[in-house]
């Protein structure tokens, strides 16, 4: 079972600031990465989906990189509904495994 | 606009089963292969089990394997979890959730809960 670890655990930060999280695998998952973000009391939702590509209606200011072990979501200039969780997820091999989340707060 | 809606949770004792549904909407359902994700309270994500869209190929988490089948309906379009042999540590939110292209979870529905409990 690949491992995602990410980090930091939380990062405090300020609207109009940017947002870097990352996301790191116990071994290569190429590209296939997603990053979801969940708000309190809410289901998930889709960011980025292999990767870096950005999921239907994703705003721009969020932006996903890298490849094999080591990924990055960045979030531009942070809106004041960008402040919640974040989680990366693996496909490249069953099972599918979830980082334990970046909390993203003021 | 896609919809997927969970029922079925419940407070159930240890040992007991509990069947969980997803009715899907706003997309043709027999395309689509599906998942049930699970998250415990306060915890992170957990993924639980995979069926594809014809159900021909079904994978399941190894800590429910034995316990839980996934099933589906494409003639009604929902998707359903047949849980049993409960334990304590099963106690989460289960999401429905649809696999995107890239096999990404896409759209999740808004949860139901189960709590195991005696």
């Amino acid at each position: 079972e690949i491992a995602l670890t990410q980090s930091p655990a939380t990062l405090s930060l300020s609207p109009g600031e940017r947002g870097t999280l990352s996301c790191r695998a116990s071994q290569s998952v190429s590209s296939y990465l997603a990053w979801y973000q969940q708000k309190p009391g809410q289901a998930p939702r889709l960011l980025i989906y292999d990767a870096s590509n950005r999921a239907t209606g994703i705003p721009a200011r969020f932006s996903g990189s890298g490849s094999g072990t080591d990924f990055t979501l960045t979030i531009s200039s942070l809106e004041p509904e960008d402040f919640a969780v974040y989680y990366c997820q693996q496909r490249r091999n069953w099972p599918p495994t979830f980082g334990q989340g970046t909390k993203v707060d003021i | 606009e896609v919809q997927l809606v969970e029922s079925g949770g419940g407070l159930v004792q240890p040992g007991g089963s509990l069947r969980l549904s997803c009715a899907a909407s706003g997309f043709t359902f027999s395309s689509y292969n599906m998942n049930w994700v699970r998250q415990a309270p306060g915890k992170g994500l957990d993924w639980v089990s995979y069926i594809s869209s014809s159900s021909s190929t079904i994978y399941y988490a190894d800590s429910v394997k034995g316990r839980f089948t996934i099933s589906r309906d494409n003639a009604k379009n929902s998707l359903y979890l047949q849980m049993s042999s409960l334990r304590d540590e099963d106690t989460a939110v289960y999401y429905c959730t649809r696999a995107g292209v890239a096999r990404e979870f896409d759209y999740w529905g808004q949860g139901t809960l189960v709590t195991v409990s005696s």
